[in-house]
């Protein structure tokens, strides 16, 4: 079974700062790995998806991703933090395992400091 | 075009009692999901149906069971309630269930047992 580990249950920037969200995923198969974001009281919504063409993923928002294999990670990056970047953003691995299925690390809350 | 859409969005239940969640997914998309998300964790998968058959079901009692319509809307039923089943139950649609497609939530229904 695939699974993603997402380090640090909390993460706090200063507004302006590097946003780097990290993730890294275990997998038997190539995967298929998305990031995704929730507000409060809302569903998620997709940020980004690697489906193997590029390694760099640009996604909506200024956010990116790299997938190196090497290190079998998925980190979420964003130059400059701003306000209403906070939110819980979960990393997420889609299986075909026991049919088809997303698969969500525990999520990371991103704290905005201004 | 609209999203997709759940109803109702909060709920309050007592144990041992039993509840009906429903969905209507994007215009055009077969595959429906259910998720579990307990405050605090990531989304856990629950039911896949796609074009009305059960394609996957997570680690979940048989007292959750669920079913999808000719015009592919799904409910999601749970018998007995316990406290544990407190958490903001989340639907998602995709065209087909394929691993590079991302898919599209809803903002959930919040369901609260006391």
């Amino acid at each position: 079974a695939q699974s993603v580990t997402q380090l640090g249950s909390h993460v706090s920037v200063s507004e302006g700062a590097l946003v780097l969200l990290r993730c890294n995923y275990s997998s038997s198969v190539p995967p298929y790995l998305f990031w995704y974001v929730q507000y409060p009281n809302q569903g998620l919504q997709l940020l980004l998806k690697y489906t193997s063409a590029a390694t760099l993923v640009k996604g909506i928002n200024g956010f990116e991703a790299e997938f190196k294999k090497s290190e079998t990670s998925f980190h979420l990056t964003k130059p400059s933090a701003h306000m209403s970047d906070a939110a819980e953003y979960f990393c997420a691995v889609s299986e075909r395992s026991g049919g088809f299925k997303t698969i969500f690390g525990a999520g990371t809350r991103l704290f905005v400091k201004a | 075009d609209a999203g997709v859409t759940q109803s109702p969005t909060h709920l309050i239940k007592t144990r041992g009692q039993h509840v009906t969640l429903r969905c209507s997914p994007i215009s055009g998309h077969k595959s429906v999901s259910w998720y579990q998300q307990v405050l605090g964790q990531g989304p856990q998968f629950i039911f896949q149906y796609y074009e009305k058959e059960e394609r996957g079901r997570g680690n979940f009692p048989d007292r959750f069971s669920a079913r999808q319509f000719p015009n592919y809307s799904s409910e999601l039923n749970v018998n007995a309630l316990l406290l544990g089943d407190s958490a903001l139950y989340l639907c998602a649609s995709s065209p087909e269930p394929i691993r590079n497609q991302p898919q599209h939530f809803g903002d959930g229904t919040r369901l609260s047992i006391l």
